[in-house]
């Protein structure tokens, strides 16, 4: 199946700092990536919508200025975490649409976050 | 929008026995439905999926089937072995460039030896 690729896969950081995280699509061009939080035993609640070239589409409740979202290629969209704080720890998983004559959704390997 | 409902959110059973986990889903337009596995800490992996075209779809001990009429679709996996114990997440998609999937709540299977 199709590859995506995520980094960092554990992040430690202190309150107050900004956290990037990776998504890699490394072998399609993927026009629209998905991000999702995660908690413990939880499903996956849609943060957002990352289309290549345009402005994210974000879900309700998900504040745009504290999850900055940039899909700058079809490989890769990042995900960065502004002004990071506890209530933000987290774990966070990107996918990516992979259309090859049918289209499947493919997951990167997920990042932990945890702001001290 | 879509509302994806998953069924039971726990399931044990014992190793060699069957297992089936429900779905059902609201949005007549979706027609695409794929089921995720995810052990603990890792990504979820696409481990079969079915089209609105197709009533069934078997792979080795998983197979999926879907009732377009009653909007539901299951997963069933059959001869249970430990290495099967993880969360299993149903989803369901209108299809097409961008279009959003819908995630059930998961199940999480343990199988006991």
């Amino acid at each position: 199946g199709a590859v995506v690729s995520q980094h960092p896969s554990w992040v430690i950081c202190k309150s107050g700092t900004s956290v990037k995280i990776e998504c890699r699509s490394l072998d399609f061009q993927a026009t629209t990536m998905f991000w999702y939080r995660q908690f413990p035993k939880q499903s996956l609640m849609l943060m957002a919508t990352s289309n290549e070239g345009s402005k994210a589409t974000y879900e309700q409740g998900v504040e745009k200025d504290k999850f900055l979202i940039n899909h700058a290629s079809l490989t890769l969209s990042t995900l960065t975490v502004t002004s990071a704080h506890p209530e933000d720890s987290s774990f966070y998983i990107c996918s990516a649409s992979f259309q090859g004559g049918e289209e499947k959704l493919f997951f990167g390997s997920g990042t932990q976050l945890s702001v001290l | 929008g879509e509302n994806v409902e998953q069924h039971p959110s726990t399931l044990s059973v014992q190793e060699g026995d069957s297992a089936v986990i429900k779905c059902t889903y609201s949005d007549s337009a979706s027609n695409y439905f794929p089921w995720y596995k995810q052990e603990l800490g890792k990504r979820p992996q696409l481990i079969i999926d079915i089209r609105s075209n197709v009533g069934e779809k078997k792979d080795q001990r998983i197979a999926v089937t879907l009732n377009k009429t009653a909007k539901h679709f299951s997963l069933h996996i059959t001869e249970t072995q430990p290495e099967d114990s993880a969360v299993y997440f149903c989803a369901a998609s209108i299809g097409g460039i961008g279009n959003q999937f819908y995630f059930g709540t998961g199940t999480s299977l343990t199988v006991i030896p």
